[in-house]
């Protein structure tokens, strides 16, 4: 059973709209969820994290909505960029185990 | 701010042959690294987690014997891929945190894409 489960596979917007990406997880002992960027040939780069106990997470263009009920969360693209096409991935973390595990990731397309 | 590197960048081997790869945390100390290998359709798969002062672990389908880690020092981990064949082909990623970071994050070096002839 897959812990972290991301949608969609792929997302394709224009230039100046928002972004959603989702993302669900099974496993409640999970208490921080790192998104990170990826662009071709790179390694994944921190983009931006929210802890459980938080329902929000705001880094300028870039928010996470967490709904711990419901064990979902969402990142939130305003104003999205061409420069933001990469694939974007949601990871959860366990205290406990020190493990990270990560979702299948999204693909997104910001068209000019 | 927190820094991974990792090198080679790309390597390709002969099937049958091993190959090592080096990750290097600059900007903090790297009490816990872990290595992943992300497949073409860039799925993570966890090798293994090693911290300082306790035993590498290994995830289910990856051991010791093919996959060797060092973790010798708070900067600096490898791991060699040994008897390397075409399954082994992929992106092998360091996650490295610790004190000096925001603890719970994993940082990221660019990986050693590993191609096997």
């Amino acid at each position: 059973q897959q812990q972290v489960r991301q949608s969609p596979q792929s997302l394709t917007v224009w230039e100046g709209e928002t972004a959603i990406l989702n993302c669900s997880y099974e496993d409640s002992t999970f208490n921080y969820f790192p998104w990170y960027q990826q662009f071709p040939g790179e390694g994944p780069a921190l983009l931006i994290s929210i802890r459980s106990v938080s329902d929000k997470k705001e880094d300028g263009r870039f928010t996470i909505f967490f709904n711990k009920r419901e064990k979902k969360l969402s990142l939130h693209i305003t104003d999205s960029q061409p420069g933001d096409s990469a694939t974007y991935f949601c990871a959860a973390h366990n205290t406990n185990t020190g493990k990270l595990t990560f979702g299948d990731g999204t693909v997104l397309t910001v068209k000019p | 701010g927190a820094l991974v590197y990792q090198y080679p960048r790309r390597t390709i081997c002969k099937s049958g042959t091993s190959m090592r790869m080096e990750c290097q945390a600059v900007g903090f100390q790297a009490t816990s690294v872990a290595w992943y290998r992300q497949s073409p359709q860039k799925t993570f798969e966890l090798i293994a987690l090693s911290t300082v002062n306790s035993a590498i672990k290994y995830e289910q389908n990856f051991t010791q014997e093919k996959f060797p880690i060092s973790h010798p020092n708070l900067s600096f981990s490898s791991m060699t891929v040994l008897n390397a064949y075409l399954e082994d082909r992929g992106l092998y990623l360091c996650g490295a945190r610790g004190p000096g970071t925001n603890q719970d994050t994993q940082y990221f070096g660019p990986g050693t894409r590993l191609l096997v002839l």
